[in-house]
């Protein structure tokens, strides 16, 4: 079955800088690659996805890379605010998010103002 | 309109006891998930059901079943509990095709003792 890597586990960032987030895949097949976004004491919510027919695709200060030749896509955060404090998920899915998501260990992350 | 309802929120189960942990959507979504959250763990899936009448086993079935009542409706059910099993439980919908991404409940946060 698919495994998804997720690193860093946890990330500092100064308010205003870039957070990146690293995942990688491992079944060749997965074609569905979302982000969800866990505030403290709340319930995952997506905020981005990417499919594997494109490279690249952004939503404001989010944006999300897909490289399928190394298997790994990332999640970038530009101009970072507190409110971007929470755990961030990457998934992976074949079938165009058709089939069941397996989700990465997640990675804490921290604006610091 | 609600989304996706799980209850209860909190329960306190002694070792060996049963429980049913209830979940509802009204996104008339066909796909439904129950996945389990430990720290530094993410999110692994018990068991999902791609239609109403249809279950599947994912990554962590042992110790639980599930139902899928109807289109709207999907319990998971804990037969002998252990402390083991301590853990978050979320359910979530999907609509394949739709590639909206799953749409999470609020989660149970279930203690074994």
């Amino acid at each position: 079955g698919e495994n998804v890597e997720q690193h860093p586990s946890t990330l500092s960032v100064q308010e205003g800088d870039s957070a990146v987030i690293k995942c990688t895949y491992s079944d060749s097949a997965s074609n569905y690659f979302p982000w969800y976004k866990q505030e403290l004491g709340k319930r995952p919510q997506l905020i981005i996805d990417i499919r594997s027919n494109v490279g690249e695709k952004k939503d404001q200060r989010i944006a999300v890379t897909l490289n399928k030749t190394a298997k790994h896509f990332s999640l970038h955060i530009t101009e970072t605010q507190p409110e971007d404090s929470a755990v961030y998920f990457c998934a992976a899915s074949t079938d165009f998010g058709n089939e069941k998501l397996t989700f990465g260990t997640g990675t804490r992350l921290t604006i610091i103002p | 309109n609600a989304g996706v309802t799980q209850t209860p929120k909190f329960q306190v189960l002694k070792t060996g006891q049963s429980m049913t942990l209830q979940c509802a959507q009204d996104m008339n979504h066909n796909s439904m998930y129950w996945y389990r959250q430990d720290p530094g763990m993410g999110l692994r899936l018990i068991y999902y059901s791609a239609s109403e009448g249809t279950t599947d086993k994912g990554e962590v079935p042992n110790g639980y079943n599930v139902s899928r009542l109807n289109k709207r409706e999907f319990s998971l059910r804990l037969e002998s509990a252990a402390p083991s099993q301590t853990s978050v439980y979320f359910c979530a919908s999907s609509e394949p095709d739709r590639n909206y991404g799953y749409t999470f409940g609020s989660g149970t946060r279930l203690t074994v003792v």
